[in-house]
């Protein structure tokens, strides 16, 4: 089974900062990595898919890129309502999920 | 608007099993597959398997293959989750996700249930 590793676990970056989670799969995954954000108590949101994909409605500060087996998400200018877990996906086939990075504002 | 509602909250005794629904609205239910995903408490997200609706297909984590079982009624526009033989590391909060994508099996989510925790313990 592909195997997917995020880091760092979590992190702590002050309002404004750039922001960067990576991800990497075990194996080549092509480009079929998303990236979901939990807040606290709540439902987890797609936020990007096929590695670089916005989904709707989804802030512009938010890109994502890689293909492979590496990947990152990136936050350009980090905003309070960011504060939440967010996770990879690799989804050509199951769906697993990375352990979640952790991001709270310093 | 898409919705998926799913049951209430449950309490099990090891050993029992559970049963979770999740009533889908505002798509065509069998257009798209169902994915249900589990979440333990303070943990990240586990992947569990999706059912086809249409013709009630099934994929399941390797993890939970002989304990899992995901069912359909298209009839109402809903997906169950069952899994069997619990233990306390069951205890989570059970989500049904529904596919992106039309007739995909990828596990590419972007409508969730509210989620039903389900708390195993003696």
């Amino acid at each position: 089974d592909i195997q997917m590793t995020q880091s760092p676990s979590s992190l702590s970056a002050s309002v404004g900062d750039r922001v960067t989670i990576t991800c990497r799969a075990s194996q080549g995954i092509s480009n079929y990595l998303a990236w979901y954000q939990q807040k606290p108590g709540k439902v987890p949101k797609l936020l990007i898919y096929a590695a670089s994909t916005l989904q709707s409605g989804v802030p512009s500060r938010f890109s994502g890129s890689g293909s492979g087996t590496d990947f990152t998400l990136t936050i350009s200018s980090l905003q309070p309502e960011d504060v939440a877990t967010y996770y990879c996906q690799k989804y050509n086939s199951a769906g697993t999920f990375g352990q979640g990075t952790k991001v709270e504002i310093k | 608007q898409v919705q998926l509602v799913q049951s209430g909250a449950e309490v099990k005794k090891p050993g029992a099993s559970v049963k979770v629904s999740c009533k889908a609205s505002g798509y065509t239910f069998t257009g798209y597959y169902m994915h249900w995903v589990r979440q333990a408490p303070g943990q990240g997200l586990e992947w569990m398997g999706w059912i086809n609706p249409n013709s009630g297909g099934t994929n399941y984590a390797q993890k939970f293959q002989g304990r899992v079982t995901m069912t359909r009624d298209t009839s109402i526009s809903t997906a169950y989750m069952e899994l069997s033989r619990l233990r306390s590391d069951d205890t989570a909060v059970y989500y049904c996700a529904r596919a992106r994508i039309e007739y995909s099996s990828s596990g590419l989510v972007d409508y969730w249930g509210q989620g039903t925790l389900v708390t195993v313990s003696s």
